[in-house]
Order: C-alpha cells, then sequence, then structure tokens
C-alpha cells in the first residue's frame, strides 16, 4: 500500500510562532486530506487537497503532487492549535494515515 | 445537525466477551469506515463498506466482524479472537463529489479489557 510519513513526530511551540508540519508519500495520488485530532479524541478535517494551495484562516496547506508532498502551515498558533496532525491519503478507496504530529502550543 | 454518533464513549470488557460498538451517521453518506487508533499511533483501517450489505476488510479486521444492513449504520463487533482489544476506536463516514472527498469522523469509543 501507499506509505505515508509524517515529519515532525513531535513539535512544541510557544503561542504565536509559526509552523510547518511535512507529509510525504510513496506514490501518486489524487486525494490528500488533513486532519487535526483535539485532546479528546475528536478528528476534524482541516483540508481537502489534492494538488495545489488553500487557506483557512491561520491554517494553510500545500501539496506538490509531482514531488509526492504536502505542507501545513500554522501561523500565530494559539493553544487551542494543540493535538496531533494527520495527512491521510486515499488509496484503493481507503484512507490511509501517517503515524501525526504532535503539537504542543505553551502560553 | 448531521454528524456521526458513536456510543458508548467507554466501554470496559471481560478477556473472552463479545462487545458491539455502535455508529449511526445521517449524512446520508454512502461509505462507512472502522478505525483502531493506539497510543501514540496513526489510525489503522478495520472495515469498511461503500454500499449498504456490502463491506470490506481493512488492514487488521482479524478478530472483528461488521455489519451494513441500513445506510445509516455500521456496528462493530470485537469478538474474543481479537486479543488486544484496548483501543480508541473511530468511525466514519464520507462523500465524494467532483471538488471534495470528505470525511466525517464520530467522537470514538474508548475500550478497555479488564
Amino acid at each position: 500500500g501507499i506509505q505515508v510519513e509524517q515529519s515532525p513526530p513531535d513539535l512544541i511551540l510557544q503561542e504565536g510562532a509559526n509552523s510547518t508540519l511535512r507529509c510525504n508519500f510513496s506514490d501518486s495520488v489524487n486525494n490528500l486530506q488533513w486532519f487535526h485530532q483535539n485532546p479528546w479524541g475528536q478528528l476534524i478535517n482541516l483540508f481537502y487537497i489534492p494538488s495545489g494551495t488553500k487557506q483557512n484562516g491561520r491554517l494553510s496547506a500545500t501539496t506538490v503532487a509531482t514531488e509526492r508532498y504536502s505542507l501545513l502551515y500554522i501561523s500565530s498558533s494559539q493553544t487551542t492549535d494543540s493535538g496531533v496532525y494527520f495527512c491521510a491519503v486515499v488509496g484503493w478507496g481507503k484512507l490511509q494515515f501517517g503515524a501525526g504530529t504532535q503539537v504542543v502550543v505553551t502560553p | 445537525d448531521g454528524g456521526i454518533t458513536q456510543s458508548p464513549k467507554y466501554l470496559f470488557r471481560k478477556e473472552g466477551q463479545n462487545v458491539t460498538l455502535s455508529c449511526e451517521q445521517n449524512l446520508n453518506h454512502d461509505a462507512m469506515y472502522w478505525y483502531r487508533q493506539d497510543p501514540g499511533q496513526g489510525l489503522r483501517l478495520i472495515y469498511y463498506s461503500q454500499i449498504v450489505n456490502d463491506f470490506q476488510k481493512g488492514d487488521i479486521a482479524e478478530g472483528y466482524s461488521v455489519s451494513r444492513e441500513k445506510k445509516e449504520s455500521f456496528p462493530l463487533t470485537v469478538t474474543s479472537a481479537q486479543k488486544n482489544p484496548t483501543a480508541f476506536y473511530l468511525c466514519a463516514s464520507s462523500i465524494r463529489t467532483a471538488t471534495n472527498y470528505g470525511y466525517t469522523f464520530g467522537s470514538g469509543t474508548r475500550l478497555t479489557v479488564v
């Protein structure tokens, strides 16, 4: 199956800082999504971004499908951004997840 | 509001028992999925169903069973054959359009074997 690798595994930020999370995938995909899992376990779909760039408030994402990677940008981080960020790709009709990046934003 | 409801939130099981986790959606999504999450790890697919009365094994189906008798419901049974069932279980549904392939997740069930 498709391999999905995320980096870094852990990230500690001071409130107000910016950061970049990376997702590499092993094969061509026509579907890539970013999710945020809050400390209570709820998964929220952030972006559906098979290619190009999208922005939603302080978050933005870019996928370069030809080079098999996607980036998630968090600007002016807030404590509510804490949690785990997952990248996932669709292969054979199934959503395959990376291991995630654990983000902790400190006041 | 439309969404996915998982119940119960917490479940305790004695060794050797079967337990069933409920997942109901009112989003009119055709496809539904069950994922397992272990601490510090990503989600792994157990079973998925793209249409009523049909389902497929995911990557870790052994020790689990499902049914899809109604579009809205996709219950997961954790059988006694599952040797390490303690985990966080997430149900999801999806819809695919020309511009989106959106997944919606439930709030999860934490299963503990006692």
